[in-house]
């Protein structure tokens, strides 16, 4: 196993398409998180699943986007109408329970 | 709510030599975890060394190590005979142990190290 992966690594779309991002956490890490890292910022928590269940969404998370975790397994995050202001990093992390979050490369999304 | 501030934006040292990161953090919890995490250009995020706050004994990692000042809320990093590979930026990150907390991380804005030759 070689660490969490995310795809697309890029994704540049127009305002107003829908977009959507993989994540593939590290094997049996019941734990992922989603982030959002805009330029000159530090990443900001946006949702956290405990295999499939969502338990709980940061109040940057508006009802344009929303993330799945079927299975327990891999993890999408969708993006609805894309806006200007989406433009960011979105990083995914896994872990064991309360131990180290492992991050993946993340996805570069940039909004025309 | 948590938050946590990195005063200093940029940083510079030059190889061999020693630098210190500053991390001020605010919280009412009185057990939580520190973090400073590595992100290398284009590279993805690494955890460099973490400290519980129920720990009076400052964390090491080899070259890396914090000074962790519980009642002052600081949390700074050291890193010792710095060399080329360790230019990044560098987030401090708290996040609390309570039960029903999701254990999500809180970033600081980051510290950008340059390592001059």
């Amino acid at each position: 196993d070689t660490g969490v992966s995310q795809d697309p690594r890029h994704k540049i779309t127009k305002r107003g398409q829908n977009v959507t991002f993989r994540c593939d956490p590290i094997s049996e890490h019941n734990r992922l998180y989603w982030y959002r890292q805009t330029l000159g910022q530090g990443p900001e928590f946006l949702t956290y699943f405990q295999n499939e269940a969502q338990l709980e969404k940061s109040r940057l998370l508006s009802d344009r986007f929303s993330a799945e975790r079927p299975k327990g397994s891999f993890s999408t995050l969708e993006i609805q109408r894309t806006e200007q202001g989406d433009s960011a990093m979105y990083l995914c992390a896994s872990s064991v329970g309360n131990n180290e979050q492992f991050f993946g490369p993340g996805t570069r999304l940039t909004v025309l | 709510a948590q938050t946590v501030t990195q005063s200093q934006p940029e940083m510079s040292v030059q190889e061999a030599e020693t630098v210190t990161l500053s991390c001020t953090y605010d919280t009412s919890e009185s057990d939580y975890y520190l973090f400073w995490y590595k992100q290398p250009p284009s590279r993805q995020m690494i955890l460099v060394i973490r400290q519980e706050a129920y720990k009076q004994q400052n964390a090491t990692e080899n070259r890396f190590s914090v000074n962790f000042q519980k009642a002052a809320k600081s949390f700074s990093l050291k890193i010792s005979d710095s060399q080329l590979g360790d230019a990044a930026m560098y987030f401090c990150a708290y996040r609390s142990v309570y039960g029903g907390a999701t254990n999500k991380l809180i970033f600081g804005t980051g510290t950008l190290l340059a390592v001059q030759p």
